[in-house]
């Protein structure tokens, strides 16, 4: 069964500074992996996903995400976060060849300060 | 146009009740899921639809849970004697095909508060 584990539970940065966030998923075999965003009062919403080829990965609103096989992750970056970035991260995985089943982790709350 | 659809947005009810939890999915989508997300944890797979029927209902916690999409479209999860532990937002999303490339749209969600 695959597992997905976000490192970090909150985040607080201040407007401008460089954001990472961690995640680490466990499957053996081939994947495909998501980054959902869900904004205060808003739906979740799919922010980036990868599915193959190129490993790094452009989403909405200027966010990245980095597929590195060799360590299963998939860490979210933006270089300069802005105070509607504050929201809830969500990182999600699922076996391709069917449906999508997806696990998520835990979540990333990201507090942005102007 | 419309995105997914949820209701009621909150449900109280008491322990033992029954309930009913209704989804619209987008016009057209034919893949339709529902997820759970308890306090402090991400959305957990509960149930897949393809069409009318239930393709995979492996995530559904026992039997007092069920739903059905008699048409194709709407669907309901019931949940049958609850219990406090069943309260969570319940989540449904739906996709334009069951293919794994295909986004999930997902829905406002029911809080269910089980007093």
């Amino acid at each position: 069964a695959q597992s997905v584990s976000q490192h970090n539970h909150h985040v607080i940065l201040s407007e401008a500074a460089s954001l990472e966030l961690g995640c680490n998923y466990s499957y053996g075999g081939t994947v495909n992996l998501f980054w959902y965003v869900q904004y205060p009062g808003q739906h979740l919403q799919l922010l980036l996903k990868y599915f193959s080829g190129d490993p790094l990965v452009k989403g909405i609103k200027g966010f990245e995400a980095e597929f590195i096989k060799s360590k299963f992750s998939f860490n979210l970056r933006k270089p300069s976060v802005q105070w509607s970035d504050t929201a809830e991260y969500f990182c999600a995985v699922n076996a391709p060849g069917g449906y999508q089943k997806v696990t998520f982790g835990t979540g990333t709350k990201l507090q942005v300060i102007p | 146009g419309a995105g997914v659809s949820q209701t009621p947005s909150n449900k109280v009810t008491e322990k033992g009740k029954y309930v009913e939890l209704r989804c619209d999915p987008i016009s057209g989508h034919t893949a339709l899921y529902w997820y759970r997300q308890s306090l402090g944890q991400g959305p957990e797979f509960l149930i897949y639809f393809q069409g009318t029927g239930a393709a995979d209902d492996s995530g559904l916690p026992n039997d007092r849970f069920f739903a059905v999409r008699p048409e194709g479209s709407v669907s309901t999860l019931k949940i049958q004697r609850t219990e406090r532990g069943d309260s969570a937002v319940y989540l449904c999303a739906s996709s334009r095909t069951s293919g794994y490339t295909d986004t999930q749209y997902f829905g406002p969600g029911t809080r269910l508060t089980v007093l």
